[in-house]
C-alpha cells in the first residue's frame, strides 16, 4: 500500500543551524511534491512545490530536493530561527489528473534560541 | 483580500448528532476541498467540490456529505457522529484551472469534539 513517512520525533536544533527534514515514500509515483508549514491549531500553509523532473528548488532560506530513485525528498531551512518552529508536512500529488495531495503526518521542528 | 474562512472555530457534539461546518474560499477561487486531520496526523482528503458538484471523494463513508453554493462557499455535513470523528476539519480552496497543483489555501479549521 502507499506510504508516506516523515519522522515522528521532533527535530530540535539551535538557532542559526540548518534544519533538514525528510519525506520518504513507497508504492507511489508522484508527479509533484509539496511542502507545507502548520502551526498549532491552524491550517497548513503552502511553502514549495517541486516537480518529478526537478532535482532541487529554492525559495529564500528554504531548499527542497526530490530524488525519485531514492523515493525521498529533503527539506532544508538554512539559518534557522525560533520563528521557524512548526510542523512541516510533505504532500505527494500523483499523475493521472486528480492531483489530490496525499499528506504525510508531518515532522515537528523546534528551533532553540 | 480575505483568505479562506471557516465557521465555527470550535464545536462540541454528542455521539449520534449531526453537524454542519462552513467554508468561504479565497476570493477568486472556485474549488473547495475538505480534509479531516486527527491529532498527530496529516490531513486526509474527504471530498472536493467544483461547479456545485462533488468532483472527487476520498475514503470516507456516506455519513460525510457536502454542498457547494453558487458563490463557491461550501458546507460539510456529518451525520450520526462517532467519537472517531473528533478532529480538525480543514477547508482548502484553489483554482480549478491550476488543479490545485501549485498551491491550495487552507482555512484555520474547525475543531470538532464528539463526546
Amino acid at each position: 500500500s502507499q506510504k508516506i513517512e516523515q519522522n515522528s520525533e521532533a527535530l530540535n536544533i539551535q538557532e542559526g543551524k540548518t534544519a533538514t527534514l525528510t519525506c520518504n515514500y513507497t508504492n507511489y509515483s508522484p508527479a509533484y511534491l509539496q511542502w507545507y508549514r502548520q502551526d498549532p491549531g491552524r491550517g497548513p500553509v503552502f511553502l514549495l512545490l517541486i516537480r518529478e523532473n526537478e532535482k532541487e528548488k529554492r525559495k529564500e532560506r528554504l531548499k527542497v530536493t526530490f530524488d525519485t530513485t531514492l523515493k525521498q525528498s529533503l527539506f532544508h531551512i538554512t539559518a534557522s530561527q525560533p520563528a521557524d518552529s512548526a510542523t512541516y508536512l510533505c504532500a505527494l500529488l500523483a499523475s493521472g489528473g486528480s492531483y489530490i495531495p496525499t499528506f504525510g503526518r508531518g515532522t515537528s521542528l523546534i528551533v532553540h534560541p | 483580500d480575505a483568505g479562506v474562512t471557516q465557521s465555527p472555530t470550535h464545536l462540541i457534539k454528542t455521539r449520534g448528532q449531526q453537524v454542519t461546518l462552513r467554508c468561504s474560499p479565497k476570493s477568486g477561487h472556485d474549488t473547495v476541498s475538505w480534509y479531516q486531520q486527527a491529532l498527530g496526523q496529516g490531513p486526509q482528503f474527504i471530498f472536493q467540490y467544483y461547479e456545485e458538484e462533488e468532483r472527487q471523494r476520498g475514503n470516507f463513508p456516506d455519513r460525510f456529505s457536502g454542498h457547494q453554493f453558487p458563490n463557491y462557499s461550501s458546507e460539510l455535513n456529518v451525520n450520526a457522529l462517532l467519537l472517531g470523528d473528533s478532529a480538525l476539519y480543514l477547508c482548502a480552496s484553489s483554482l480549478a484551472e491550476l488543479q490545485g497543483i501549485y498551491e491550495q489555501y487552507f482555512g484555520p479549521g474547525t475543531r470538532l469534539t464528539v463526546t
